[in-house]
């Protein structure tokens, strides 16, 4: 079935150190979506490629980066990941802005 | 910040109608209503959406007020595997930013 998968769905890294997330996708969307979603809390659109072209929300910390090297993969970047950052990541997709999102089953991302 | 107002939770007998309620008093115009659920360790899973008219599809079905203030998301006929937290979210069509609300806790009991 075409959909949205991440890998792995639970990631442990230790305070400081760089980790990196993925998505790919087989749905051969235009848009790829990061969302942090914190416990108990609904989830916040950290930023999205359009192509390859990067959007970044105004209030996503600089720590968070993404790369999109092809139209089916994209990836989170955490540089120095802080206690804080201990979130479920979602990756979504929709065929153009503004369509339904399709999103996978998350990673959720634990720091020692 | 979201624009939507949703109940924190709700119970439903399993078999029955879910009926679930959205206030957006302050929707434009252009400002579509779509529904997602989450069920728990998953990602959210888009629903339907709809602008003016009512909505149907193999899921549910979404009926919208004539002001367009509020809206009802109808599951017909509730399963246990419809619990699930419930998300209303109002967006301009051509942009590209869900914005989540608190959203409706589902609990389905046999």
């Amino acid at each position: 079935d075409a959909m949205v998968i991440q890998n792995p769905r639970y990631q442990v890294t230790q305070f400081g150190k760089p980790v990196t997330l993925s998505c790919s996708q087989t749905l051969n969307h235009n848009v790829m979506y990061w969302y942090q979603q914190k416990s108990s809390q609904a989830p916040k659109l950290l930023f999205h490629y359009y192509d390859k072209d990067f959007n970044n929300e105004a209030d996503t910390p600089d720590n968070f980066q993404s790369r999109r090297p092809n139209t089916s993969f994209c990836f989170l970047d955490i540089r120095s990941p802080g206690l804080g950052d201990a979130a479920m990541y979602l990756c979504a997709t929709s065929r153009d802005v503004g369509g339904p999102q399709h999103f996978g089953d998350g990673t959720r991302l634990s720091i020692l | 910040d979201a624009k939507t107002t949703q109940p924190p939770s709700m119970d439903c007998a399993e078999g029955r109608a879910a009926n679930l309620p959205c206030n957006h008093s302050t929707i434009s115009g252009n400002e579509y209503v779509y529904w997602y659920r989450q069920i728990h360790s998953q990602g959210p899973q888009y629903i339907i959406h709809g602008l003016k008219n009512n909505e149907t599809n193999e899921m549910a079905s979404l009926i919208i007020t004539e002001d367009r203030k509020s809206s009802t998301l109808i599951l017909p006929h509730a399963t246990l595997r419809d619990t699930a937290v419930y998300y209303c979210i109002v967006r301009v069509e051509s942009t590209d930013k869900l914005i989540f609300g608190t959203g409706t806790r589902l609990q389905v009991f046999p």
